[in-house]
C-alpha cells in the first residue's frame, strides 16, 4: 500500500529557532499534500494545501509567514515552523494524495506525524 | 467547519460488531464519505469510503442511507486493536480537503 513518511518523528527546540519537517510519499507520486496540526485530545486541524510546483494555500487563521510550506517535487513537501514559540508545540501530520485521475477519487494517506516541543 | 457529527464515544465487546453512526445532512451530491481512524499518537489510517452505494473491504463495511444524510461504519468482529478514534469525513469535491470533526472514541473491551 501507499506509504507516507515524516522526518523527524519528534523534535525539541528552543524558542526562537526554526524547525523543518519533511513529508515524503515513498511509493507513489503526490501532486497534493496537506498539512495538519493536532493538539492533545483534539481533532486534526487542516493548516494548508500544498501543490507540487506552486504556492501553498493556507486555511483561514494560519500564518503563512510562520508556517512555510515548500512542495518542490512529487514526493516531498516540507513544513518549516519559523521562530517557534511554546504555543507552536503540537503534533504535525501530513497527508499525500495520488495523482488525481479524471472522475476517480484517490485516497489520502497520512504520515505518522511529528511531535514538536518548543521550550 | 466539518460537515459531520458523530457520538463522542462508544463501547463494544471484543468479537462483537461495532456500528459507528455518522450524520452528514448537508452533503452535496458529488461528495464522498470517508472514514479514517487514529490510534493514539499515530497518523490517521484510511478505512473505507463511499458515494451512495454500500461498500465493503477487508477492514469494514460502510452503509450509506438512500438520502445520503447519514452513514454507518461497521467493524464486523471488533478486536482490542480496533480501539481508536474514528473519524467520518465528507471530502470536499473541488479541493479534496478532509475537514476532520471530533470523531468517535471507540473502546473495545475484553
Amino acid at each position: 500500500g501507499a506509504v507516507v513518511s515524516q522526518h523527524p518523528s519528534r523534535v525539541i527546540c528552543k524558542s526562537g529557532t526554526s524547525v523543518k519537517i519533511e513529508c515524503r510519499s515513498l511509493d507513489f507520486q503526490a501532486t497534493t499534500m496537506f498539512w495538519y496540526r493536532q493538539f492533545p485530545k483534539k481533532s486534526l486541524m487542516l493548516m494548508a494545501t500544498s501543490n507540487e510546483g506552486s504556492k501553498a494555500t493556507y486555511e483561514q487563521g494560519v500564518e503563512k509567514d510562520k508556517f512555510l510550506i515548500n512542495h518542490a517535487s512529487l514526493t516531498l513537501s516540507t513544513l518549516t515552523v519559523t521562530s517557534a514559540h511554546p504555543e507552536d508545540s503540537s503534533f504535525y501530520i501530513c497527508s499525500a494524495q495520488n495523482l488525481r485521475l479524471a472522475g476517480v477519487y484517490n485516497e489520502q494517506f497520512f504520515g505518522p506525524g511529528t511531535r514538536l516541543t518548543v521550550l | 467547519d466539518a460537515k459531520t457529527t458523530q457520538p463522542p464515544s462508544m463501547d463494544c465487546a471484543e468479537g462483537r460488531a461495532a456500528n459507528l453512526p455518522c450524520n452528514h445532512s448537508t452533503i452535496s451530491g458529488n461528495e464522498y464519505v470517508y472514514w479514517y481512524r487514529q490510534i493514539h499518537s499515530q497518523g490517521p489510517q484510511y478505512i473505507i469510503h463511499g458515494l451512495k452505494n454500500n461498500e465493503t473491504n477487508e477492514m469494514a463495511s460502510l452503509i450509506i442511507t438512500e438520502d445520503r444524510k447519514s452513514s454507518t461504519l461497521i467493524l464486523p468482529h471488533a478486536t482490542l486493536r480496533d480501539t481508536a478514534v474514528y473519524y467520518c469525513i465528507v471530502r470536499e469535491y473541488n479541493t479534496d480537503k478532509l475537514i476532520f470533526g471530533t470523531g468517535t472514541r471507540l473502546q473495545v473491551f475484553p
